[in-house]
């Protein structure tokens, strides 16, 4: 089972880039890693996955060092409503083992 | 727009009843479902595994017959908490496995506020 590390808590000013770092030593060659954001009183809502290398959708990038053993989840410049817990999970795409949520790191953006 | 589906997103039930969360997959079929509660300013706490026809997997020190879970079709899991207690009051969370945008991603539901009083 992937354990993932997060920062408990980060801070940012608007209109900065945010950079989120998830650790995850124990990967398994068919993992893959995901992020999730989460508000108050919803459900985690989908933000990126990735492989390896670099993804970017419309909202975020994604990084993945060549030995997959972290992953950088990229926010460029952050609202106010980017403020929120970011949590990374990491497993294959049929598997259970993406299901176990860390601690996340929670997220406030400064005005 | 949402592609897992829960309902109600609050119920109020009095101590010693039972009330049902529906989760509903939008758009696909999961054969597989997820029930997590999660307490106020901690993270997720995986429940059990829902599998379509048969029965469900729970997590250690999750009890089944309290939690009831039902998977009677490929887009619908119910999650029953029966003689609920306060100690139960908890947002309650569903996901599933789909491939909406291509590979294979976990949905959320917007999840349940239950409050036993």
């Amino acid at each position: 089972l992937a354990k993932t590390t997060q920062p408990i808590s980060m801070d940012s000013y608007e209109g900065q880039e945010v950079n989120i770092t998830c650790s995850h030593n124990n990967i398994a060659t068919n993992d893959y890693i995901t992020w999730y954001q989460q508000f108050p009183s919803q459900g985690p809502r989908f933000i990126i996955q990735g492989y390896k290398t670099k993804v970017t959708n419309e909202v975020a990038s994604l990084f993945i060092p060549a030995d997959r053993k972290s992953s950088t989840l990229s926010l460029p410049r952050v609202s106010l409503s980017d403020t929120a817990v970011y949590y990374c999970l990491v497993g294959s795409q049929t598997g259970a083992n993406n299901l176990f949520f860390g601690t996340g790191t929670r997220l406030t953006v400064i005005p | 727009g949402a592609v897992v589906s829960q309902h109600p997103s609050r119920v109020i039930c009095k101590s010693g009843t039972s009330v049902k969360i529906e989760c509903r997959s939008l758009d696909f079929q999961a054969t597989t479902m997820f029930w997590y509660r999660q307490f106020p300013k901690q993270s997720l706490m995986l429940m059990a595994t829902s599998n379509e026809g048969s029965k469900a997997t729970y997590e250690q020190g999750v009890e089944k017959d309290k939690f009831l879970i039902n998977h009677a079709s490929l887009t619908l899991s119910t999650l029953t908490v029966t003689s609920a207690h306060p100690e139960d009051s908890s947002f309650y969370i569903c996901s599933a496995r789909g491939s909406i945008r291509g590979g294979n991603t976990i949905y959320f539901g917007e999840g349940s506020w239950l409050t036993v009083v």
